[in-house]
């Protein structure tokens, strides 16, 4: 079937360090792979989109590329603030309207 | 406005008894979804409502029930609520086409003793 996987649970991290966050999806229909981040006490929001495999989607500085090859998915940035601590899940969509989530991880930066 | 609203945010319930939790949307999305997350796992999708038309995932079609009296509301029920009902239930709503960004609202957190 169709999944999401997603091996890091925790990261932390200082500001201004490096941030990269992996997951590896499976499907066998031509996928949309986004990322949603859910802050403390909110819903889930969708931070990036990317429709087609090797493009780079961006957002909020931010960047996310999926590899066909490798079925792979994943989330950089290049200097992170306290404010970026969160959750963040990898999601598959296959074209309808219903999402697979992963199970997310909770990224922790410290001043 | 694209704020999804859930109520009640908690909910405490005592096993065996019915459950009702609710959402509603102003953004005329003409489709609105329940998950379900627990703890250290993915946000599971319960079912959809496409207009008036439900979808319920082949897992859970006997657990949960949904209505949709309008556009903007939709509820989720439980008949008989089981100690392995405690999570965390999450609406979102999104517009016409595959794909589409899905809103959510901040959840509502079940407990069932």
């Amino acid at each position: 079937g169709n999944s999401v996987t997603q091996m890091q649970g925790q990261v932390t991290l200082s500001e201004e360090e490096f941030l990269f966050i992996n997951c590896t999806y499976s499907t066998t229909g031509y996928p949309t792979l986004f990322w949603y981040v859910q802050y403390p006490g909110e819903g889930p929001q969708l931070l990036l989109k990317v429709t087609t495999a090797n493009n780079k989607g961006s957002s909020r500085g931010f960047e996310a590329t999926y590899d066909k090859g490798t079925t792979s998915f994943h989330l950089q940035k290049a200097s992170v603030q306290e404010s970026d601590s969160a959750v963040y899940y990898c999601v598959l969509g296959e074209g309808g309207r219903a999402l697979i989530f992963g199970t997310g991880t909770t990224v922790s930066v410290s001043p | 406005d694209t704020t999804v609203k859930q109520n009640p945010r908690y909910k405490l319930a005592r096993v065996g008894k019915p459950v009702n939790l609710i959402c509603s949307q102003t953004m005329n999305h003409d489709t609105m979804y329940w998950y379900q997350k627990k703890p250290n796992q993915a946000p599971k999708l319960l079912l959809f409502y496409y207009d008036k038309i439900l979808n319920r995932e082949a897992d859970t079609f006997e657990k949960f029930q949904s209505s949709r009296p309008n556009n903007s509301f939709c509820s989720l029920y439980i008949g008989s609520a089981g100690l392995e009902y405690s999570a965390m239930y999450l609406c979102a709503s999104s517009s016409p086409g595959g794909n589409a960004e899905q809103f959510f609202g901040p959840g509502t957190r079940l407990t069932v003793l």
